[in-house]
């Protein structure tokens, strides 16, 4: 079955200092990833995604995130916290071999983030 | 564009009452996904649309809850009748070719 594993439920940085969001994934074929971030009280913005290609991946706000097939992971990183970057992130993947019509998301439970002045 | 629009942004509702969620997706996408958020459950996805057709609604709770999507450009979510426990955010997203999904501001339900 397909699932997504975000093991922190809450990271806590120092402004400045390079943040990492952890998630690692299962599915039967390739994946799409993606990552999703939520600010209090609005919808969830998309922040990048992996398809295919190189396996590092920058997206919007200075975040990045590396593919690694051999630890089924999609980390979430930034070399350089800022106290704006405190919110909630989701990863998410969609399983490719089946796709056809299937649009459906896994998503991850949430990791709150909070960058401290 | 404007992005994913959802009205109301707030409803406040009395138990047993009918409750109608709306959603106009971003022009061009042909995914359109009703989502519920809660801190107990976190987000989950009720329903799906490919080119307005119903593909998954296997995350609909129970038959109190509906969706239609009559055309391209508008979906509705309706619970009828509402319990306290249908109490949450509900988003509407909408995807271009399955990839990336836009999520609208939501709409905050509760119901006494």
């Amino acid at each position: 079955a397909q699932s997504v594993a975000q093991p922190e439920d809450q990271v806590n940085v120092a402004e400045g200092n390079p943040l990492t969001v952890k998630c690692t994934y299962s599915v039967s074929g390739n994946p799409y990833l993606f990552w999703y971030v939520q600010y209090p009280n609005r919808g969830l913005q998309f922040l990048l995604k992996y398809i295919t290609g190189d396996n590092l991946v920058k997206g919007s706000y200075g975040f990045e995130a590396e593919f690694n097939k051999s630890q089924t992971s999609f980390h979430l990183k930034k070399p350089s916290a800022l106290v704006s970057d405190s919110a909630l992130y989701f990863c998410a993947v969609r399983e490719v071999y089946n796709a056809g019509n299937n649009r459906k998301l896994i998503w991850g439970l949430g990791t709150s983030l909070a960058v401290n002045p | 564009d404007a992005g994913v629009i959802q009205s109301p942004r707030h409803e406040v509702t009395e138990m047993g009452q009918e409750v109608t969620l709306r959603c106009k997706p971003i022009s061009g996408h042909n995914s359109l996904f009703w989502y519920r958020q809660t801190m107990m459950r976190g987000l989950e996805l009720l329903i799906y649309f490919n080119n307005n057709v119903p593909i998954d609604d296997s995350g609909m709770p129970e038959d109190r809850f509906s969706a239609k999507m009559p055309n391209a450009s508008f979906s509705t979510l309706k619970i009828q009748p509402s319990e306290p426990r249908d109490s949450a955010v509900y988003f509407c997203a909408s995807s271009p070719q399955g990839h990336e999904q836009y999520f609208g501001p939501g709409t905050r339900l509760t119901v006494t």
